[in-house]
């Protein structure tokens, strides 16, 4: 069975710092993605960022940052440069199991607080 | 693009009553799911179906059904409502990504259920 453990339930960071948000995951399946949420006061879910298992290259997408250590089975978001409308749950999800499911298995997530 | 949408956004019911939840998604993706947000908990996958007429179970199915007659829709369907069926419910849509492209999944804006 696949499992995401985020052990941080809440995080501060000052603005304008960098974060780091941990997640590991546990699947015996070589084919898997890895994804960043983000889920504002708001509600609704939005993507950050993604990781396939065979990316040879950490992935990135603007002010994200995805730190992938395969062996490890780890996959922490850096978020650089905090602003305060970073404010919000993040949660980290893996797809699978197998290269053709679309299945995701969400972490419990991190409440990050950015301080001005 | 509307790109996934739910509908009720709120919705009260009382024990046993019946309801339906609609989801819709204007992106011809073969791939929906629907999953349930408990505080603490994540995101827990209930149903999905990886085209029109396949359904399957996923983590969480007691209590619910789902159907897919067309590409487009993919309505979740509570039979005899419970306390514990209180919860904010996510539909989402997927395509597989090309090759060393991005892979994700898009959610519509959730539907907050509360049965008394």
């Amino acid at each position: 069975a696949q499992k995401i453990t985020q052990t941080q339930p809440g995080m501060f960071v000052q603005e304008k710092e960098a974060v780091t948000l941990d997640c590991t995951y546990d699947t015996s399946d070589p084919s898997y993605g890895l994804f960043w949420y983000k889920q504002p006061s708001s509600g609704e879910m939005i993507f950050l960022i993604y990781q396939g298992s065979y990316d040879q290259q950490n992935a990135t997408e603007g002010r994200y940052s995805l730190n992938f250590q395969k062996a490890r089975k780890s996959a922490n978001l850096v978020i650089s440069a905090s602003q305060l409308g970073d404010s919000a749950m993040y949660f980290c999800a893996m797809r699978g199991p197998g290269a053709g499911s679309y299945q995701l298995t969400f972490g419990k997530g991190t409440k990050l607080s950015v301080i001005p | 693009n509307a790109g996934v949408t739910q509908t009720p956004k709120f919705q009260v019911l009382k024990t046993g009553q019946s309801m339906t939840l609609q989801c819709a998604q204007d992106m011809n993706h073969e791939y929906m799911s629907w999953y349930r947000q408990d505080p603490g908990m994540g995101l827990r996958l209930i149903h999905y179906s990886v085209g029109a007429g396949i359904t399957d179970q996923g983590e969480v199915p007691n209590g619910y059904n789902v159907s897919r007659s067309t590409t487009e829709d993919f309505p979740l369907r509570l039979l005899s409502a419970a306390p514990s069926q209180t919860s904010v419910y996510f539909c989402a849509s997927s395509s597989p990504g090309l090759a060393g492209g991005t892979d994700t999944q898009y959610f519509g804006p959730g539907t907050r259920l509360t049965v008394l």
